[in-house]
């Protein structure tokens, strides 16, 4: 099975400033049709997550434009290039590109310092 | 507006069954594979269970294989996930979510299993 891992765990950013959080894969995530389907999530306190970046790296509808996403093979990154209070959150990755065993990574909260 | 409303959650002792709903509206329901993730107390997401819009294949986790069963009724948008011989630690808020690729998530309902 494909083990997603996050990092940092935890993440105090002041506002206005960049955050990074980092997904790693422990096998590739190029599907044979040449795509990968790596997505990212938000989920703020209390609410059902909301998906932000699908396939690496294309927004969802109604995402601001701080928040990108990048990487390639077995390594990806969600970048938030200055954070807001209402990105307070758990942040997670997840693969589909071996469906149907669907992964999550285990979750990066943000925090404001 | 596509929406997924859960219901069936509840209270049950260990060795119990619940069956957990979700009606879909706002898309094309039998065109999608529909999954269904877990979440317990404190804890981050866990893929449960998956069942095609192509041929009506099921897929679980393995923590849950064997146990659950998820099945879909395209005339009614409706997908089902029957839970039986349930653990305290299946004690968690159970989202429904359209696609493989997750873009849409009800608001979940919340199973606790507990003597």
């Amino acid at each position: 099975d494909v083990v997603m891992t996050q990092s940092p765990l935890s993440l105090p950013v002041t506002l206005g400033q960049p955050a990074s959080i980092s997904c790693r894969s422990s096998q590739s995530l190029v599907h044979s049709d040449g795509n990968t389907y790596l997505n990212w999530f938000q989920q703020r306190p209390g609410q059902s997550p909301r998906r932000l970046i699908y396939m690496v790296s294309n927004r969802d509808s109604g995402v601001p434009d701080r928040f990108s996403g990048s990487g390639s093979g077995t390594d990806f990154t969600l970048k938030i290039s200055r954070v807001e209070a209402e990105d307070v959150g758990i942040y997670y990755c997840m693969q589909a590109t071996h469906w149907p065993l669907l992964t999550f990574g285990g979750g990066t909260k943000v925090e404001i310092k | 507006e596509v929406q997924l409303l859960e219901s069936g959650g509840g209270l049950v002792q260990p060795g119990g069954s619940l069956r957990l709903s979700c009606e879909a509206s706002g898309f094309m329901f039998s065109r999608f594979d529909m999954t269904w993730v877990r979440q317990g107390p404190g804890m981050g997401l866990e893929w449960v269970s998956l069942i095609s819009a192509t041929d009506g294949s099921t897929h679980y986790a393995d923590s849950v294989k064997g146990r659950f069963i998820i099945s879909r009724d395209n005339s009614k948008n409706t997908l089902s996930l029957q839970m039986n011989s349930l653990r305290v630690e299946d004690t968690a808020v159970y989202y429904c979510v359209k696609g493989a690729w997750a873009d849409v998530w009800g608001q979940g309902t919340t199973v606790t299993v507990s003597s």
